[in-house]
């Protein structure tokens, strides 16, 4: 069925460093990614999103990248914040439905 | 972006009864919208698709009755968890898209359901 992985499960940087989260999907026909950030006991604030005609998207110090043809897509934090710790989702909108499917979640540690 | 509200915030039940949780668009009229549960330490996963006026779409493994979908107009969907157990303890959020045509979906703030 439909899938989406994500690595790693745990992150820790140093504050300043960069980081990367990846993910994999299974449906090729899949036209949405977004990424989203949820701090403890709050819902999941969507950071930045992609659709599969554009290949990368930058918003301050987060992108995202896609490639369809491997079928992953990645997030990059640079410059990381103490604030930037949170647990960070990847989902894919998949053609044969409306709703999200998400990956297992990367939790972000950034210490200073 | 949109604004979703979700109602109680948190609930304690004893095992047995039944509990409704209220998810409401604010600022726009959502025909579609989405309940997914949260278990500690895990991702969302989607339980059901509610849709006004007609019967919600449940994933597989989520038992339609006991998870009751009311979708009866364009602003409010409520979840019912009827003879709750405690195993149903988890985080409830529904989401939904803004519009037809656009992909985006906001969370409501989530319910914390705690069964005794």
């Amino acid at each position: 069925g439909e899938n989406v992985e994500q690595h790693p499960s745990t992150l820790s940087v140093q504050e300043g460093d960069s980081a990367v989260i990846k993910c994999t999907y299974s449906d090729s026909a899949s036209n949405y990614f977004p990424w989203y950030k949820q701090e403890l006991g709050k819902r999941p604030q969507l950071i930045i999103d992609i659709r599969s005609n554009v290949g990368e998207k930058k918003d301050q110090r987060i992108a995202v990248t896609l490639n369809k043809t491997a079928k992953h897509f990645s997030l990059h934090i640079t410059e990381t914040q103490p604030e930037d710790s949170a647990v960070y989702f990847c989902a894919a909108l998949f053609a044969s439905g409306y709703a999200l499917n998400f990956g297992k979640g990367t939790s972000l540690l950034v210490t200073p | 972006g949109a604004v979703v509200s979700q109602h109680p915030s948190w609930v304690i039940c004893k095992s047995g009864t039944s509990v409704k949780i209220e998810c409401r668009s604010l600022d726009f009229q959502a025909t579609t919208m989405f309940w997914y549960r949260q278990f500690p330490k895990q991702s969302l996963m989607l339980m059901a698709t509610s849709n006004e006026g007609s019967k919600a779409t449940y994933e597989q493994g989520v038992e339609k009755d006991k998870f009751l979908i009311n979708h009866a107009s364009l602003t409010l969907s409520t979840l019912t968890v009827t003879s709750a157990h405690p195993e149903d303890s988890s985080f409830y959020i529904c989401s939904t898209r803004y519009s037809t045509g656009s992909y985006e979906q906001y969370f409501g703030p989530g319910t914390r359901l705690t069964v005794t």
